[in-house]
């Protein structure tokens, strides 16, 4: 079954640091871009950030960069994102998703459940 | 304040063509494909089209994507209780070198 489950949030004082992992299973993990995507409760999508398929290329929202860093183990199947200087405005449930549809690089096709993260004192 | 810009809201009663629409810039829409997606109250987004107008494997053909110059749509026909969902554009900024989302349609059946 083609599979991705998210783990590691939970509720975090604002400064801190925070790590969320994205288990991949049942399709080709390393050939696929992996994308973050976090929505608040009751909101939009944003979308967070992504990483090529050997994790050579990564890009960012201009609302995490230089505070968040996307990474993955393909050796593993399991992408990261490593959260630090987290502030309440990052509070959202946070979605791994990956592009392996079509060569398509950015069209998501799967998803995970999401983990919710708190930042709050 | 989304990049890309979409309705609030639509509606239609079951049967009826709806079409949600979506309006980016040359940054956006006018130089990437457009994705639609949708999602259920507490649920994941589920990838409805791609590309130009392509559909993943268990999209109904009830579902189609168009675009012309810096915006774009969904149309939906045949229009199902089921469909009532939020829908979302997003297409590949070159500007901000990242995805962008609309902000999203609450569709209602009516």
């Amino acid at each position: 079954e083609v599979q991705l489950v998210e783990s590691g949030g939970g509720l975090v004082q604002p400064g801190g640091s925070l790590g969320l992992s994205c288990a991949a299973s049942g399709f080709s993990f390393s050939d696929y871009w992996m994308h973050w995507v976090r929505q608040i409760p009751g909101k939009g999508l944003v979308w967070v950030s992504r990483i090529n398929g050997d994790g050579s290329s990564t890009h960012y929202a201009d609302s995490v960069r230089g505070r968040f860093t996307i990474s993955r183990d393909n050796a593993k199947n399991i992408l990261y994102l490593q959260m630090s200087s987290l502030r309440a405005d990052d509070t959202a449930v946070y979605y791994c998703a990956s592009a392996s549809v079509g060569g398509a690089r950015n069209a998501l096709d799967i998803w995970g459940q999401g983990t919710m993260v708190t930042v709050s004192s | 304040q989304s990049v890309l810009t979409q309705p609030p809201s639509a509606s239609g009663t079951p049967g009826q063509r709806v079409t949600i629409s979506c309006s980016g810039s040359s940054s956006n829409i006018g130089k990437n494909t457009v994705n639609w997606y949708q999602q259920f109250p507490e649920t994941a987004p589920k990838l409805l089209i791609y590309g130009r107008n392509l559909r993943p494997s268990g999209v109904p053909d009830r579902f189609s994507g168009s675009k012309s110059g810096t915006s774009a749509s969904l149309a939906i026909s045949g229009l199902q209780s089921d469909d009532e969902a939020d829908y979302y554009c997003a297409a590949w900024d070159d500007s901000l070198d990242g995805v962008v989302f609309g902000g999203g349609t609450k569709l209602t059946v009516l």
